[in-house]
Formats: C-alpha cells, sequence, structure tokens
C-alpha cells in the first residue's frame, strides 16, 4: 500500500540536543513539506521541497534543518537553536507543488523536550 | 495571514447539518479542506479552484466566494463518524508552499 511513514511516533529529547524525524512515501510524489502544530493552532509550514536537491524555507524554519537527497525521503533535524520544540510535527507529500492536489500526510511525530 | 475559521467548536446530534466558515484577508487562489482526528494525520475533504473547479469527497459539499475570499463545508446528516477537526487551507498562487492553514474547528456528533 501506498503512503507516508513517519518516525518515531513519540521522541523525547534533552535540551540541547538535535533530533532527526523521519518521512519517507512511496508515493511517488514530487513534492514534500514539513508542518509544526501546537495545540489550538493550525499547521505552520516549516520546510517544503519541490524536486530532489531542492527545498525552500517556510514561516517557521529558525531552528530547523532539512535534505531531500531521495525523492521519497525528508528528515527533518530539530536543532538545539529551536527555542520550543515541543509540538506535533507533521509530514505531508502531494503529486506536485501547485494548489491542483491534495496533501497526503504521514501519522506524525509527537517531540517532547525534558 | 492565517485563515480564521469558524466556529471554533460545535456539538451536534447525529443527522443534523453543520457548516464551517474560513474566511480569509488575502485574495485567494485556492481552499483546501482537511479533517483531523485526535492524534492522527489530517485527511483530505476537498480542494476549491478559483473558477469554481471542485475536487473531493462525494458527500460533503463546500462553496468559495472569491469575491468574499471565504470559503464554506457544508455536513448534511452528520455521522458519528464526522467528529474531528476541520482545517481549511488556503492558497494565494499557483503552488502549495503558499498554503496557510486556519486553527482548526473541533466538531463533535453524538448519539
Amino acid at each position: 500500500d501506498g503512503g507516508i511513514t513517519q518516525s518515531p511516533k513519540y521522541l523525547f529529547r534533552k535540551e540541547g540536543q538535535n533530533v532527526t524525524l523521519s518521512c519517507e512515501q512511496n508515493l511517488n510524489h514530487d513534492a514534500m513539506y514539513w508542518y509544526r502544530q501546537d495545540p489550538g493552532q493550525g499547521l505552520r509550514l516549516i520546510y517544503y521541497s519541490q524536486i530532489v536537491n531542492d527545498f525552500q524555507k517556510g514561516d517557521i524554519a529558525e531552528g530547523y534543518s532539512v535534505s531531500r537527497e531521495k525523492k521519497e525521503s525528508f528528515p527533518l533535524t530539530v536543532t538545539s537553536a529551536q527555542k520550543n520544540p515541543t509540538a506535533f510535527y507533521l509530514c505531508a507529500s502531494s503529486t506536485s507543488g501547485d494548489s491542483y492536489n491534495e496533501q497526503f500526510f504521514g501519522p506524525g511525530t509527537r517531540l517532547t523536550v525534558l | 495571514q492565517q485563515p480564521v475559521q469558524s466556529p471554533q467548536a460545535v456539538i451536534l446530534r447525529e443527522g443534523e447539518d453543520a457548516v464551517i466558515n474560513c474566511s480569509s484577508s488575502k485574495a485567494l487562489y485556492s481552499v483546501h479542506w482537511y479533517r483531523q482526528k485526535h492524534g492522527e494525520a489530517p485527511v483530505f475533504l476537498m480542494i476549491l479552484l478559483k473558477g469554481g473547479e471542485q475536487k473531493g469527497h462525494e458527500k460533503i459539499s463546500a462553496s468559495f466566494n472569491e469575491k468574499k475570499q471565504q470559503s464554506s463545508l457544508y455536513l448534511t446528516a452528520s455521522q458519528l463518524s464526522y467528529s474531528g477537526t476541520y482545517f481549511c487551507g488556503t492558497g494565494r498562487g499557483g503552488v502549495n508552499n503558499d498554503m496557510r492553514f486556519g486553527a482548526g474547528t473541533r466538531l463533535t456528533v453524538k448519539p
């Protein structure tokens, strides 16, 4: 079955540590996205990528980094520079980066900083 | 730049109808609607594009008023499975990267 997988489902981090969240898709989609979701708020775009080896900052990219070395993979690193990283992180993909196509979301990773 | 959704929450009995609204201060090219169950990933419901084109769910309807920069999602004869948080995403251009999501409307359907 095609879909998006994210791992781990739950992640605990000590302050000052970098952590990497995994996102893999087997839908053959060109575009991939990372969102952060906080309680009572909508989805805020962290980074997006429309093709391999290219990615762009979203609204809240500070303290995060990404790579897109393969079409199916778009890992997100939460660095120690991110001041308040505790949140629910969602990865998504779409056929292409235009508004005609819906986004397919992964199950999410809940990150907690201890 | 985030769209504003209303109401923030609504409680229904099975079989009742609901309308969820989404408005933006910017000119819109597209509106996406998604539903999220607690702790799960958002699921696509519908896309509405400038010019009237739609793509989406058979049992859910929506409108897009380009002039007023608003969209409404209509849930008729609600079922228990309709419970969840509904998000609208609004795009000002042709690419998803320009999309902004509202804070969500929590819908609860009771027996």
